[in-house]
């Protein structure tokens, strides 16, 4: 079964500093791994999507990293920003289309 | 980009009553949709997999009478939480997927929050 672990599950930054997230999962068979973005009471917003044949991907300030051996990624946000609070779940595509998602990293910017 | 509509976003209702939760893609077809649920501060947990003009797979622990799935055509699915109870109450999310090979991202909703008093 595929589980998928995100660390820290929340901190708080001054605004300004850069962000690291980390995901892990257990199998390493999958087809890609994504970084959704959640608000309060709302849906998901796709941040990045790695391919597994990749190794990074970026978007503006944001870049993933993917490991696909040792079943890690890391999501950088960089000079963070009060509108970058949020939670944000890493979530891989295994077997069958199917989604595992972590529970989440809630993030915190100070201003 | 593809576009997912869920509703209704938000359903509040008596125990004992059945309510139902449509996801529409809007601009592509979806060959097969899926049904979340979140607990607070929870992940997303994955309830069914619904591919259209089939039965819907579910997974482990999750009931099939309790939750209805109706996938009838490839730009709509349907999830009916039948006498739903207070522990039923959640946030629930669909996500379709176009069908173009497991590379491509699944398209998600914008959620419906369930509360049953």
């Amino acid at each position: 079964k595929q589980e998928v672990t995100q660390i820290p599950a929340a901190l708080s930054v001054p605004e300004g500093e850069n962000l690291v997230l980390n995901c892990s999962f257990t199998d390493s068979a999958i087809y890609n791994l994504q970084w959704f973005r959640q608000d309060p009471g709302k849906g998901l917003t796709s941040l990045l999507l790695i391919q597994s044949s990749q190794r990074e991907q970026t978007s503006g300030r944001l870049n993933a990293s993917l490991d696909k051996s040792s079943g890690r990624s890391t999501l950088y946000i960089a000079a963070s920003q009060p509108g970058d609070s949020a939670t944000y779940l890493c979530a891989v595509t295994y077997g069958n289309n199917r989604l595992a998602f972590g529970k989440g990293n809630q993030v915190v910017v100070i201003p | 980009g593809a576009v997912v509509s869920q509703h209704p976003s938000r359903v509040i209702c008596k125990s004992g009553t059945s309510v139902k939760i449509e996801c529409r893609s809007l601009d592509f077809q979806a060959t097969t949709m899926f049904w979340y649920r979140q607990f607070p501060k929870q992940s997303l947990m994955l309830m069914a997999t619904s591919n259209e003009g089939s039965k819907a797979t579910y997974e482990q622990g999750v009931e099939k009478d309790k939750f209805l799935i109706n996938h009838a055509s490839l730009t709509l699915s349907t999830l009916t939480v039948t006498s739903a109870h207070p522990e039923d109450s959640s946030f629930y999310i669909c996500s379709a997927h176009p069908g173009q090979g497991a590379n491509q991202p699944q398209h998600f909703g914008d959620g419906t929050r369930l509360s049953i008093l």
